[in-house]
Parts: C-alpha cells; structure tokens; sequence
C-alpha cells in the first residue's frame, strides 16, 4: 500500500524567508502532482513532474522530483501572504490515474 | 471553459438518514472521480470512473455508498444510511483519460455534517 507523508504538517513563516516542503512516497512513482488547497475551497494543481530531475518553478514556487529517493520538494522562496494554504502532493503512474495524496502541508506566511 | 460542478454546496442530515450527491465533470474528460476529504486529511480516493465503468471502487464502503455515472458524463454518489463519521467534503475530480499526464480538476465539494 502507498504511503505518502509530507513534512512539516505545519509551516509558519515570516514573509521574505525561504522555506522547503518535503514528500516522501513508499513504492515506486513516476510522476508526482502538487495541489494547492485554500480554507473551505477546493484543490487546483501546481504542478506535474513526469520524470527523475524533473524541476518545474512558478512564482515563488519551485517542485523538483528524485524517484529514486522517492521524494519531491517544494520550495518557497521569499514567501508572500497569498501563498497561505495547505499543499499536498500525490504520486501517481503513467497509464494509472488514481492518485494517492499525501496529508498536507498547512503553511501560514506571517506579515 | 466550465469546471466541475457539483450540488449541493452544504448538506446537514441526521444519522441513519439518506443523501446524494450530484457531479458534473469538465466537458470531453472520461475519467472522473469521486473523494472523500475529512477535516485536516488529504483527499481519499473513493471511486473512479472511465466513461461510465468503474475502474477502482476500492476504498468504497460498499454497505452503504453506492456511485453511479449513467451515460458516462454526469455522475451521483449516495450514502444510506449515513453515520457520523461520514461528515467530511466530497470532492468531485475529473480528467482527460488519455493517460498522458493525467491532471484531475477538481470540484468546489460538498461539504456534509452528520447529527
């Protein structure tokens, strides 16, 4: 069974600081979804990594994937206050759609 | 382009009461999916559809939830009798099916309260 655990839980920042989020994933992935989740809303996808290496940045945000380490990042640079929200990430395989989404990441950026 | 749509928004039954909720996915997408979200967890895969055969009901408590996707556009999801711990969000999601990079979209949910 695919386990998928993100570190910290909770993440509270000042504004202007780095910071990196962490996923690690039990059995063999060859892609991996980040999704943003704001307060009683629903999800809306980051990005999607399909390869080992795979390095993706938007904004602020940057996701890199190792599928040999079974791990994927996301990090924050220079945090503003609009990148408050819960982020998950799910692993996922090529021909397979079901996904497997991690238990969050609740980052709080303090002013 | 229209999203997911999904109704209703808010839902307070009592246990032991029935309730169904009601999916539309983005136009063209076969595969959609139905999660269930419980308050400070991630998203739990419920069932999927491609077109209207289910491809994984796995974590569908079979006793009491059924889904259905007649026509393989529009999909319900029902739970009788409902119990407490059923009072969660539950997300519609859909997409292509092509199998390429599979990125689901996802509903605003319906966000249910069992007294």
């Amino acid at each position: 069974e695919l386990k998928v655990e993100q570190n910290p839980l909770f993440l509270s920042m000042q504004e202007g600081k780095n910071y990196t989020i962490y996923c690690n994933y039990s059995t063999t992935s060859d892609r991996l979804y980040w999704y943003r989740q704001d307060p009683g809303k629903s999800l809306e996808s980051l990005f999607v990594l399909l390869s080992n290496g795979a390095v993706k940045q938007e904004g602020r945000l940057m996701a890199s994937l190792d599928t040999k380490a079974r791990l994927s990042t996301l990090h924050i640079t220079a945090a503003v206050h609009d990148l408050s929200a819960t982020y998950f990430c799910a692993p996922g395989n090529f021909g397979n759609e079901k996904l497997t989404f991690g238990t969050g990441t609740r980052l709080t950026i303090i002013p | 382009e229209a999203g997911v749509a999904q109704s209703p928004r808010y839902k307070i039954i009592e246990k032991r009461q029935s309730v169904a909720f009601w999916c539309n996915p983005i136009s063209g997408h076969a595969t959609l999916y139905w999660y269930q979200q419980i308050l400070g967890q991630g998203p739990k895969l419920l069932i999927q559809f491609q077109n209207n055969g289910v491809v994984d009901d796995s974590q569908l408590p079979k006793d009491r939830f059924s889904a259905e996707r007649l026509k393989g556009v529009d999909s319900t999801l029902k739970i009788q009798p409902a119990k407490l711990e059923d009072s969660a969000v539950y997300l519609c999601a859909s997409s292509l099916g092509d199998r390429d990079v599979e990125t689901q979209y996802f509903g605003p949910g319906t966000r249910l309260l069992v007294l």
